[in-house]
Protein backbone atom coordinates (compact mmCIF):
# COMPACT_ATOMS: atom_id res chain seq x y z
CA UNK A 1 0.00 0.00 0.00
CA UNK A 2 1.32 3.56 -0.75
CA UNK A 3 -1.00 5.41 1.89
CA UNK A 4 -1.52 8.97 1.03
CA UNK A 5 0.25 10.20 -2.18
CA UNK A 6 0.55 14.34 -2.61
CA UNK A 7 1.00 15.83 -6.45
CA UNK A 8 3.29 17.98 -6.60
CA UNK A 9 5.72 17.72 -4.07
CA UNK A 10 6.60 21.17 -5.08
CA UNK A 11 5.25 24.31 -6.85
CA UNK A 12 6.22 28.03 -7.31
CA UNK A 13 3.32 30.19 -8.34
CA UNK A 14 2.79 33.83 -9.50
CA UNK A 15 0.72 35.63 -7.85
CA UNK A 16 -2.75 35.62 -9.01
CA UNK A 17 -2.07 31.86 -10.64
CA UNK A 18 -4.15 28.92 -9.72
CA UNK A 19 -3.28 25.47 -9.17
CA UNK A 20 -5.01 22.26 -7.92
CA UNK A 21 -3.09 19.73 -5.39
CA UNK A 22 -3.85 16.42 -5.77
CA UNK A 23 -4.38 14.05 -2.69
CA UNK A 24 -5.12 9.94 -2.83
CA UNK A 25 -5.35 7.38 -0.38
CA UNK A 26 -5.32 3.31 -0.90
CA UNK A 27 -6.83 2.58 2.52
CA UNK A 28 -10.38 2.74 1.70
CA UNK A 29 -10.68 5.51 4.80
CA UNK A 30 -14.02 7.41 4.47
CA UNK A 31 -12.55 10.84 5.97
CA UNK A 32 -10.10 13.05 4.57
CA UNK A 33 -8.59 16.58 5.68
CA UNK A 34 -6.36 19.53 3.84
CA UNK A 35 -3.96 20.90 6.72
CA UNK A 36 -1.25 23.79 6.02
CA UNK A 37 2.02 24.15 8.22
CA UNK A 38 3.20 27.91 7.87
CA UNK A 39 7.53 27.73 9.40
CA UNK A 40 7.76 27.01 12.97
CA UNK A 41 3.62 26.47 13.63
CA UNK A 42 1.47 23.68 13.82
CA UNK A 43 -0.97 22.25 10.90
CA UNK A 44 -3.97 24.19 10.60
CA UNK A 45 -6.92 22.13 9.14
CA UNK A 46 -8.14 23.94 5.80
CA UNK A 47 -10.90 21.54 5.08
CA UNK A 48 -12.04 18.38 5.12
CA UNK A 49 -14.12 15.34 4.17
CA UNK A 50 -16.20 13.16 6.43
CA UNK A 51 -17.46 11.10 3.84
CA UNK A 52 -17.54 10.96 -0.30
CA UNK A 53 -19.72 13.51 -1.09
CA UNK A 54 -19.59 15.35 1.71
CA UNK A 55 -16.84 18.33 2.09
CA UNK A 56 -16.77 21.32 5.34
CA UNK A 57 -14.49 24.17 6.08
CA UNK A 58 -11.88 24.16 8.59
CA UNK A 59 -9.91 26.52 10.64
CA UNK A 60 -8.86 28.58 7.27
CA UNK A 61 -10.86 27.69 4.64
CA UNK A 62 -10.78 31.67 3.05
CA UNK A 63 -8.80 31.24 -0.43
CA UNK A 64 -9.25 27.54 -1.06
CA UNK A 65 -11.71 25.31 -2.45
CA UNK A 66 -11.55 21.57 -2.57
CA UNK A 67 -13.32 18.44 -4.51
CA UNK A 68 -14.00 15.09 -3.29
CA UNK A 69 -13.92 13.23 -6.43
CA UNK A 70 -14.17 9.83 -4.67
CA UNK A 71 -13.69 7.77 -1.71
CA UNK A 72 -10.07 7.94 -2.52
CA UNK A 73 -9.09 11.35 -3.86
CA UNK A 74 -9.52 15.15 -2.43
CA UNK A 75 -8.21 17.64 -3.80
CA UNK A 76 -7.40 21.10 -2.89
CA UNK A 77 -7.85 24.22 -5.18
CA UNK A 78 -6.00 27.50 -4.94
CA UNK A 79 -8.51 29.95 -7.56
CA UNK A 80 -6.14 33.15 -7.27
CA UNK A 81 -2.83 32.35 -5.43
CA UNK A 82 -1.05 34.99 -3.14
CA UNK A 83 1.74 35.16 -1.50
CA UNK A 84 0.04 34.57 2.28
CA UNK A 85 -0.77 30.93 0.71
CA UNK A 86 3.11 30.27 0.60
CA UNK A 87 2.84 26.93 3.09
CA UNK A 88 3.70 23.34 3.45
CA UNK A 89 0.34 21.16 2.65
CA UNK A 90 -0.43 18.36 3.86
CA UNK A 91 -2.91 15.57 3.20
CA UNK A 92 -4.70 13.21 5.68
CA UNK A 93 -7.13 10.36 5.81
CA UNK A 94 -8.50 8.18 8.29
CA UNK A 95 -10.90 5.46 8.93
CA UNK A 96 -14.51 4.90 10.05
CA UNK A 97 -13.97 3.40 13.34
CA UNK A 98 -11.54 6.31 14.60
CA UNK A 99 -11.37 10.12 12.76
CA UNK A 100 -8.44 11.04 15.23
CA UNK A 101 -5.73 7.99 13.85
CA UNK A 102 -4.97 10.25 10.86
CA UNK A 103 -2.54 8.93 8.12
CA UNK A 104 -0.46 12.14 6.54
CA UNK A 105 1.09 12.12 2.92
CA UNK A 106 4.67 13.68 2.41
CA UNK A 107 3.58 17.31 1.76
CA UNK A 108 3.48 19.89 -1.00
CA UNK A 109 5.84 22.80 -0.81
CA UNK A 110 4.42 25.73 -2.51
CA UNK A 111 5.38 28.71 -2.70
CA UNK A 112 4.02 31.78 -4.15
CA UNK A 113 5.80 34.83 -5.35
CA UNK B 1 -11.67 21.18 22.92
CA UNK B 2 -8.95 21.31 25.72
CA UNK B 3 -6.18 23.20 25.22
CA UNK B 4 -2.20 21.24 26.11
CA UNK B 5 1.03 22.78 27.22
CA UNK B 6 4.55 21.43 26.50
CA UNK B 7 7.62 22.59 26.74
CA UNK B 8 9.07 23.59 23.72
CA UNK B 9 11.87 21.59 23.36
CA UNK B 10 13.90 18.95 25.53
CA UNK B 11 17.37 17.38 24.70
CA UNK B 12 17.75 13.59 25.07
CA UNK B 13 21.06 10.87 25.15
CA UNK B 14 20.50 8.00 22.58
CA UNK B 15 19.72 4.94 24.26
CA UNK B 16 18.07 6.67 27.25
CA UNK B 17 14.74 7.14 27.61
CA UNK B 18 13.09 10.40 26.64
CA UNK B 19 10.36 11.37 28.91
CA UNK B 20 7.91 14.21 27.35
CA UNK B 21 5.23 15.88 29.54
CA UNK B 22 1.93 17.72 28.69
CA UNK B 23 -0.31 19.44 30.62
CA UNK B 24 -3.91 19.76 29.88
CA UNK B 25 -5.78 20.53 33.18
CA UNK B 26 -8.84 21.67 31.46
CA UNK B 27 -9.44 17.87 30.00
CA UNK B 28 -12.79 16.75 29.94
CA UNK B 29 -14.08 12.96 31.32
CA UNK B 30 -14.48 11.92 27.91
CA UNK B 31 -11.67 13.88 25.87
CA UNK B 32 -8.82 11.17 25.08
CA UNK B 33 -5.06 12.31 24.55
CA UNK B 34 -3.37 11.86 21.48
CA UNK B 35 0.34 11.97 20.43
CA UNK B 36 1.83 12.67 17.22
CA UNK B 37 5.53 13.42 15.83
CA UNK B 38 6.85 14.67 12.83
CA UNK B 39 10.31 14.34 11.78
CA UNK B 40 11.52 17.05 9.54
CA UNK B 41 9.98 18.33 6.72
CA UNK B 42 7.22 14.89 6.26
CA UNK B 43 4.23 14.35 7.62
CA UNK B 44 2.85 14.00 11.48
CA UNK B 45 2.65 10.55 12.30
CA UNK B 46 0.84 9.03 14.72
CA UNK B 47 2.04 7.51 17.61
CA UNK B 48 -0.08 6.76 20.46
CA UNK B 49 -3.27 7.77 22.63
CA UNK B 50 -5.34 6.86 26.02
CA UNK B 51 -8.38 8.04 28.03
CA UNK B 52 -7.50 6.91 30.88
CA UNK B 53 -4.75 3.81 31.62
CA UNK B 54 -1.83 3.84 30.48
CA UNK B 55 -0.91 2.45 27.30
CA UNK B 56 2.02 0.72 25.16
CA UNK B 57 2.25 0.16 21.65
CA UNK B 58 5.43 -0.76 20.05
CA UNK B 59 6.52 2.79 19.45
CA UNK B 60 5.95 4.66 22.72
CA UNK B 61 4.22 4.20 26.02
CA UNK B 62 1.68 6.85 27.33
CA UNK B 63 1.16 7.50 31.26
CA UNK B 64 -1.79 9.89 32.02
CA UNK B 65 -1.90 10.66 35.76
CA UNK B 66 -4.79 9.94 37.67
CA UNK B 67 -6.27 13.51 37.72
CA UNK B 68 -5.68 13.53 33.80
CA UNK B 69 -4.54 16.80 34.16
CA UNK B 70 -1.20 15.63 32.49
CA UNK B 71 0.14 13.30 30.82
CA UNK B 72 3.97 11.77 29.60
CA UNK B 73 4.69 10.03 26.71
CA UNK B 74 7.64 7.68 27.16
CA UNK B 75 10.28 6.84 24.03
CA UNK B 76 12.03 4.01 25.85
CA UNK B 77 15.65 3.90 23.74
CA UNK B 78 15.59 6.97 22.02
CA UNK B 79 17.93 6.78 18.36
CA UNK B 80 18.51 9.65 16.52
CA UNK B 81 15.77 8.57 13.86
CA UNK B 82 13.43 9.99 16.88
CA UNK B 83 14.45 13.43 16.49
CA UNK B 84 10.68 15.22 15.74
CA UNK B 85 8.54 17.71 16.93
CA UNK B 86 6.23 15.58 19.13
CA UNK B 87 2.13 17.22 19.75
CA UNK B 88 0.03 16.18 22.44
CA UNK B 89 -3.52 17.05 21.30
CA UNK B 90 -6.70 16.55 23.20
CA UNK B 91 -9.57 15.47 21.50
CA UNK B 92 -13.20 13.23 22.13
CA UNK B 93 -13.16 10.26 20.65
CA UNK B 94 -12.77 9.95 17.14
CA UNK B 95 -16.29 8.25 16.44
CA UNK B 96 -18.02 11.72 17.93
CA UNK B 97 -16.70 14.02 15.61
CA UNK B 98 -15.06 14.27 11.96
CA UNK B 99 -11.28 14.67 13.25
CA UNK B 100 -10.50 18.29 13.86
CA UNK B 101 -7.16 17.87 15.14
CA UNK B 102 -5.67 21.27 16.67
CA UNK B 103 -1.81 21.10 16.68
CA UNK B 104 0.06 23.47 18.96
CA UNK B 105 3.44 23.94 18.42
CA UNK B 106 4.73 21.08 19.95
CA UNK B 107 8.11 20.29 21.82
CA UNK B 108 11.10 19.67 19.66
CA UNK B 109 13.18 16.79 20.83
CA UNK B 110 16.47 16.42 20.00
CA UNK B 111 18.04 13.07 20.58
CA UNK B 112 22.50 13.37 21.04
CA UNK B 113 24.57 10.66 20.46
Amino acid sequence: NAGVTQTPKFQVLKTGQSMTLQCAQDMNHNSMYWYRQDPGMGLRLIYYSASEGTTDKGEVPNGYNVSRLNKREFSLRLESAAPSQTSVYFCASAGLRNTDTQYFGPGTRLTVL
Amino acid sequence: DAKTTQPPSMDCAEGRAANLPCNHSTISGNEYVYWYRQIHSQGPQYIIHGLKNNETNEMASLIITEDRKSSTLILPHATLRDTAVYYCIVRLDGSSNTGKLIFGQGTTLQVKP
